[in-house]
């Protein structure tokens, strides 16, 4: 069955870098569009960033733009997120998720503080 | 960029009720719209899609309707399993834009 779990989350200084990974199982990456999705603790959902099915086209929120990339690799049916120039603000968990999204990981927390 | 206005933001009410939440967008997004059910500490699951269309295994008490900037979602006889937060969610381009959520509380 479908499955995406997600690692790579931890605690990191303002400033620094951090690259999530998010296996899929049950369906091939490269026939979906992909996202990412952050949760802020207490808060909403916010959407990050978005790669389309064909992998040529990376979409990315005004607050992200710049900072992170999404990216992909076939060959080990998975997604990734480079985040880079962390601040504290983008402490929450993030979620790997397919298409509408229909299918979600279970999120790893990231939290940058010093 | 579309943005998603939800009302309310909190909805006290009981075991067997009905209920309705809102969402609006700053613009037409057709019949491109979600909704969500999230439960503290796990992920969101889709609840509707494509603004009217039930996903596989949700019940039927729960349904979805609007087009263009207007949408409701209605939960008929509200169960104990139901008591969670919920979000509407544009996707009417490749981004993907939420509402802010309506946590629906035991009264």
């Amino acid at each position: 069955q479908v499955q995406l779990v997600e690692s790579g989350g931890g605690v990191v200084q303002p400033g620094r870098s951090l690259r999530l990974s998010c296996v899929a199982s049950g369906f091939t990456v490269s026939s979906y569009a992909m996202h990412w999705v952050r949760q802020a603790p207490g808060k909403g959902l916010e959407w990050v960033a978005a790669l389309s099915y064909g992998g040529i086209n990376e979409h990315y929120a005004e607050s992200v733009r710049g900072r992170f990339t999404i990216s992909r690799d076939t060959s080990k049916n998975t997604l990734y997120l480079q985040m880079n120039s962390l601040r504290a603000e983008d402490t929450a968990v993030y979620y790997c998720a397919r298409a509408l999204p229909d299918y979600w990981g279970q999120g790893t927390l990231v939290t940058v503080s010093s | 960029d579309v943005q998603m206005t939800q009302s309310p933001s909190t909805l006290s009410a009981s075991v067997g009720d009905r209920v309705t939440i809102t969402c609006r967008a700053s613009q037409s997004i057709s019949t491109w719209l979600a909704w969500y059910q999230q439960k503290p500490g796990k992920a969101p699951k889709v609840l509707i899609y494509k603004a009217s269309s039930l996903e596989s295994g949700v019940p039927s008490r729960f349904s979805g309707r609007g087009f263009g900037t207007e949408f409701t979602l209605t939960i008929d006889s509200l169960q104990p399993d139901d008591f969670a937060t919920y979000y509407c969610q544009d996707y009417s381009d490749y981004s993907r834009t939420f509402g802010q959520g309506t946590k629906v509380e035991i009264k």
